[in-house]
């Protein structure tokens, strides 16, 4: 069965730049949702979009923004990247915002 | 202190052991609770969510006890495989967003 892709599976980036990190969710899936998880943590959640709008808000920085498009696919895109930005950052989509949520692969992002 | 509680362990056990984990949380308003295990860099995936009645999935057995707000599973005959991080995961009514314990870590050995 299809899962969901995350891009790119690594990324390193320097203090101060950006990065945008995308996500697909499963087919027929409306709900994306973004977690950030560090070194010898759980994961965080960040933010989520139910058809195209945000659904929820989590502990997202300001620094960090996301949209969700027509095709479903979703992007976060982080400026200003910090040293502390370095983590696991999973993408999950589900049917809907009531049903299970299925996570990805994650993007491991390295900040220098 | 942490929504969602639970021993870290290490739990190390031998193949063919039975195991038990707990968790407790602390919102009275949590409405869907799941299992998830996640191994060593790759993502979260889904156990099986955890019913009022208790559930049953092969030699996965989860129990919910809404009163002590306390979650359990248990995994019978321990397979090498069962290796892993196993996190208690709690969804709040009216939001998206899942809430994770810390883990707690299982290491089956031969």
């Amino acid at each position: 069965a299809a899962g969901v892709i995350q891009s790119p599976r690594h990324l390193i980036k320097e203090k101060r730049e950006t990065a945008t990190l995308k996500c697909y969710p499963i087919p027929r899936h409306d709900t994306v949702y973004w977690y950030q998880q560090g070194p010898g943590q759980d994961p965080q959640f960040l933010i989520s979009f139910y058809e195209k709008m945000q659904s929820d808000k989590g502990s997202i920085p300001d620094r960090f923004s996301a949209q969700q498009f027509s095709d479903y696919h979703s992007e976060l895109n982080m400026s200003s990247l910090e040293l502390g930005d370095s983590a696991l950052y999973f993408c999950a989509s589900s049917l809907d915002s009531q049903e299970t949520q299925y996570f990805g692969p994650g993007t491991r992002l390295l900040v220098l | 202190r942490k929504e969602v509680e639970q021993d870290p362990g290490p739990f190390n056990v031998p193949e063919g052991a039975t195991v038990a984990f707990n968790c407790t949380y602390s919102n009275s308003a949590s409405q869907s609770f799941f299992w998830y295990r996640q191994d060593c860099r790759k993502e979260p995936k889904l156990l099986m969510s955890v019913y009022s009645s208790g559930n049953e999935d092969g030699r996965f057995t989860a129990q919910l006890n809404r009163a002590s707000q306390y979650i359990s599973l248990l995994i019978r005959d321990s397979k090498l495989s069962d290796s892993a991080t196993y996190l208690c995961v709690v969804k709040n009514h009216n939001t998206d967003k899942l809430i994770f314990g810390t883990g707690t870590r299982l290491q089956v050995f031969p």
